[in-house]
């Protein structure tokens, strides 16, 4: 079974705080990505990577970076986190050419 | 128009029913077709995937696709309330880093 794990269930985290969301996955997948969820938004893809040391923007990219350091390691970054960054955080993970399996989400608020 | 539409719901239904959820696209390029099922609180799971056009199906889920008029269903028979979820359909296109777009999600109640 594929295996798409975030480091966390839930966060709380203070504006102008620097936030670190990690999603690690354990198929060796090529691709890997990070969307946000919100109420009558759906799911927006932020950021994905199709290998080690490759990023594209997604639909929506500004306030966020990310790093893929690892094949099997790919993490989102808020510089400075802002309170319309409250949202669930979904990473997902592709073979080439496959769909997409997706970790249980990060439930991010920030005050 | 949006890429790729689906009715919000919720769809409410009394268990046993059969289930209907669609979805519209407008991208004549999508070949490639999925089914998820997201949970409160939970990531989306792939539920069925489908290549093209024709039907799929996996246990109690038949999986549709019609490209020649961009749209797509997911029916369910024997609903339970454990099927009580939303459902998200998502397609891609041809080659590429697999990005796929997805609709808004449906919401499905299933009452005992």
């Amino acid at each position: 079974d594929v295996k798409v794990t975030q480091s966390s269930r839930y966060l709380v985290k203070r504006t102008g705080e620097k936030v670190f969301l990690e999603c690690v996955q354990d198929m060796d997948h090529e691709n890997m990505f990070w969307y946000r969820q919100d109420p009558g938004l759906g799911l927006r893809l932020i950021y994905f990577s199709y290998d080690v040391k490759m990023k594209e923007k997604g639909d929506i990219p500004e306030g966020y970076s990310v790093s893929r350091e690892k094949k099997e390691r790919f993490s989102l970054i808020l510089e400075s986190a802002s309170t319309n960054q409250t949202s669930m955080y979904l990473c997902a993970s592709s073979r080439m050419t496959d769909t997409q399996y997706f970790g249980p989400g990060t439930r991010l608020t920030v005050l | 128009q949006k890429e790729v539409e689906q009715d919000p719901g919720p769809l409410s239904v009394p268990e046993g029913a059969i289930v209907s959820l669609n979805c519209t696209y407008s991208n004549s390029a999508f070949q490639y077709f999925m089914w998820y099922r997201q949970y409160s609180r939970k990531g989306p799971e792939l539920l069925m995937y489908t290549y093209s056009s024709g039907n799929k199906e996996d246990g109690r889920f038949t999986a549709q696709v019609d490209k020649s008029s961009k749209y797509i269903s997911l029916f369910i028979r024997d609903s339970q309330p454990s099927d009580s979820a939303t459902y998200l359909c998502a397609m891609s296109g041809p080659g590429g880093y697999s990005t796929l777009t997805f609709g808004k999600g449906t919401m499905l109640l299933v009452s005992p």
